[in-house]
């Protein structure tokens, strides 16, 4: 049974500059959440897709957007770059937008911008 | 709103002592869910367990327990025997039907387990 996974492990990037993560959900999930977890801090809630549809969104400026694929695979965007968004990016999948059933973590990939 | 508060930030412990975790939480909701995962150095998020708020049951696995508590709105997590393999950062997280499956995290304890 494959778990969560994404792409790529780590990524280094530029101020201005553009950048686009993936994550592939665990069997049998339809539904994705992406966080971002500065160092020291917890993961913050991003946004979730479900039937290729942005369902939820965090308090994350419209330079974080996404895609979700008829697959359910998902990619992250981050235009224009800034200092601040060097993190760890986080993604999720569980069953249905609305479900409080338990969410399953991918590996991260860590981001960071100079 | 939800907040999910972790005050310990960092705990250090020798082999086979006992630790616990502590969390506390607000919502407004009646139905919720809490979570404990754990965080190693890989950065995986790994799901430890889920209790939903109508089951205050304290559940016990192996050498981990969790003390649910309404009254104080705490959901504290016990290793029994620590080793070093459970050196790592434990999150403790919350969601509710208001939020769908977005989850509220607390900062995090960061657990050093010494030899």
């Amino acid at each position: 049974d494959a778990g969560v996974t994404q792409s790529p492990t780590h990524l280094i990037k530029t101020r201005g500059q553009q950048v686009t993560l993936r994550c592939s959900p665990k069997s049998g999930h339809d539904t994705v959440s992406w966080y971002q977890q500065a160092l020291g801090q917890g993961p913050q809630f991003i946004f979730q897709y479900y039937e290729e549809e942005e369902r939820q969104r965090g308090n994350f400026p419209d330079r974080f957007s996404g895609h979700q694929f008829p697959n359910y695979s998902s990619e992250l965007n981050v235009n224009a770059l800034l200092l601040g968004d060097s993190a760890l990016y986080l993604c999720a999948s569980t069953r249905g937008p609305l479900s409080t059933d338990t969410q399953y973590f991918g590996p991260g990939t860590r981001l960071t911008v100079l | 709103a939800q907040k999910v508060t972790q005050a310990q930030t960092e705990i250090s412990v020798v082999e086979k002592e006992d630790v616990t975790l502590d969390c506390v939480y607000e919502t407004r909701d009646t139905t919720y869910y809490l979570f404990w995962y754990k965080q190693p150095p890989s950065g995986e998020l790994v799901f430890l367990i889920r209790r939903n708020s109508f089951d205050e049951q304290n559940e016990i696995s192996g050498r981990y327990s969790w003390n649910f508590q309404k009254s104080t709105s705490s959901f504290n997590f016990t290793i029994t025997a620590s080793q070093v393999v459970d050196s790592a950062v434990y999150f403790c997280a919350l969601t509710d039907h208001n939020a769908g499956n977005m989850l509220t995290f607390g900062g995090g304890t960061r657990l050093m387990v010494k030899p």
